[in-house]
């Protein structure tokens, strides 16, 4: 079964500056898609960013962009100037290329010091 | 706003009843997935229908069920509540079953048992 490891259950990060949210995952197969989610007070599930394992550019949007490493299960996620909405549990997240259902880490809280 | 609504937004409830919690996917889509968070168990993957029929299975109890209905919204029922049955439950939906396909989620429906 595929597994999502977030290492990180808090963070913190001056407003403006740069922080990078770290998940691993592990799976033995080759098409699979990766996820962050955002949940902020409202908890609301908002989705952030996606990578498509076959694709070998990084992803970004806005603010956002990750470092997927393929070969190493790594999909990290970083905030580049950090506004204090930013403030929020992030959810890395795994999905199969076969399957549907989202495999969620334990997720990462972020906190934006002013 | 996802386009995914949930109602009711709160639901408090003592051991051993029943409820049911309704979701509204977007507009055209076909596929309703739920969730459930907990502080102990994270995000977890319960189940999903596709166009009225179910399609996969995730750690389900057999004490709840799901179904998915002709105009696509669809319901999941809870009975023989038990304090661990507290959580935040979440309706996604998607378009298709393509692994391109992004979940959108509702904004929750938090269930309290007393």
């Amino acid at each position: 079964a595929q597994t999502v490891t977030q290492s990180q259950p808090e963070m913190s990060v001056q407003e403006a500056e740069t922080v990078t949210l770290s998940c691993t995952y592990d799976t033995s197969e080759s098409d699979y898609y990766l996820f962050w989610y955002k949940q902020p007070p409202s908890r609301q599930m908002i989705l952030v960013i996606r990578q498509e394992a076959y694709k070998q550019q990084n992803a970004t949007e806005n603010r956002f962009s990750v470092n997927f490493q393929k070969a190493a299960k790594s999909f990290s996620l970083k905030i580049s100037d950090s506004q204090l909405g930013d403030a929020a549990m992030y959810f890395c997240a795994y999905r199969s290329g076969g399957a549907q259902k989202l495999v969620f880490g334990q997720g990462t809280r972020l906190t934006i010091n002013p | 706003d996802s386009g995914v609504t949930q109602t009711p937004k709160h639901l408090i409830t003592a051991t051993g009843q029943r409820v049911t919690l309704r979701c509204s996917p977007r507009s055209g889509d076909l596929s309703v997935y739920w969730y459930q968070q907990s502080l102990d168990q994270g995000l977890q993957f319960l189940i999903q229908y596709y166009n009225g029929e179910e399609r996969a299975k995730g750690n389900i109890l057999e004490r709840f069920s799901a179904q998915q209905f002709p105009d696509l919204h669809s319901e999941l029922n809870l009975s023989s509540l038990e304090l661990g049955d507290s959580a935040l439950y979440f309706c996604a939906s998607s378009v298709d079953l393509r692994g391109t396909d992004t979940q959108y989620f509702g904004p929750g429906t938090r269930l309290t048992v007393l």
